[in-house]
């Protein structure tokens, strides 16, 4: 347990509806990262937060995903209208961050999600 | 041709021998990940280097910043270091780029 934690770990959706994942940080990180993971291949990245700023989005993240992170602590991720190619197993990670410094990141267990 | 290039992608060995995984990058970093995805998902970190070697057990990092190369090796491998092994560059914005990983498989 690297103690960041996802809710829930897995979910089923039919194509078309909206799916929301929630990721909850080590209480002491202001940076929190979304990715996204295929099937056989590495995790990509998706957006990350400095407290409650989000700095910086993927192209990947189409205009259906939304990212918050309201209070600077847990985040959520929104995918409306979602698609069979939204399948896939959605990371959170958190770490410490500050410019000039790199800091190692911790990862949740992820959020399995699956569009029928 | 991806920023971040593993090798093997799958790699099958016998319990007890020595196991090398390369990366190679060709982005400007700050840190080097190696990281391990066990079935299920959960990603641990195993190292974060920005230079010479690290140890941790039977685990061994090593990275070569003026080659833009990596290597993970795994001493008196066991069935249990199973998993997929993943080498992420850290670019100085903090942003990760992962490799796709390789498969390890340890036969007993």
């Amino acid at each position: 347990d690297t103690g960041v934690s996802q809710d829930p770990r897995h979910k089923i959706t039919k194509r078309g509806q909206n799916v929301t994942f929630r990721c909850d940080p080590i209480s002491e990180h202001n940076r929190l990262y979304w990715y996204r993971q295929t099937l056989g291949q590495g995790p990509e990245f998706l957006t990350y937060f400095q407290n409650e700023a989000q700095l910086e989005k993927s192209r990947l993240l189409s205009d259906r995903f939304s990212a918050e992170r309201p209070k600077g602590s847990f985040s959520t991720l929104e995918i409306q209208r979602t698609e069979q190619g939204d399948s896939a197993m959605y990371l959170c990670a958190s770490s410490v961050g500050g410019a000039g410094a790199s800091y190692e990141q911790y990862f949740g267990p992820g959020t399995r999600l699956t569009v029928t | 041709k991806n920023e971040v290039e593993q090798s093997p992608q799958n790699l099958t060995a016998q319990e007890g021998e020595f196991i090398t995984i390369n990366c190679s990058y060709s982005v400007g970093i700050s840190a080097l990940h190696w990281l391990q995805q066990h079935p299920g998902g959960g990603i641990v970190s195993l190292f974060m280097l920005s230079s010479g070697k690290k140890k941790h057990g039977r685990l061994i990092a090593t990275i070569n910043i003026q080659e833009k190369h990596s290597s993970l090796h795994i001493t008196a491998s066991h069935p249990r270091d199973s998993a997929v092994y993943i080498c992420a560059a850290m670019n100085r914005d903090d942003k990760i780029i992962f490799g796709k990983g390789t498969r390890l498989h340890i036969l007993p």
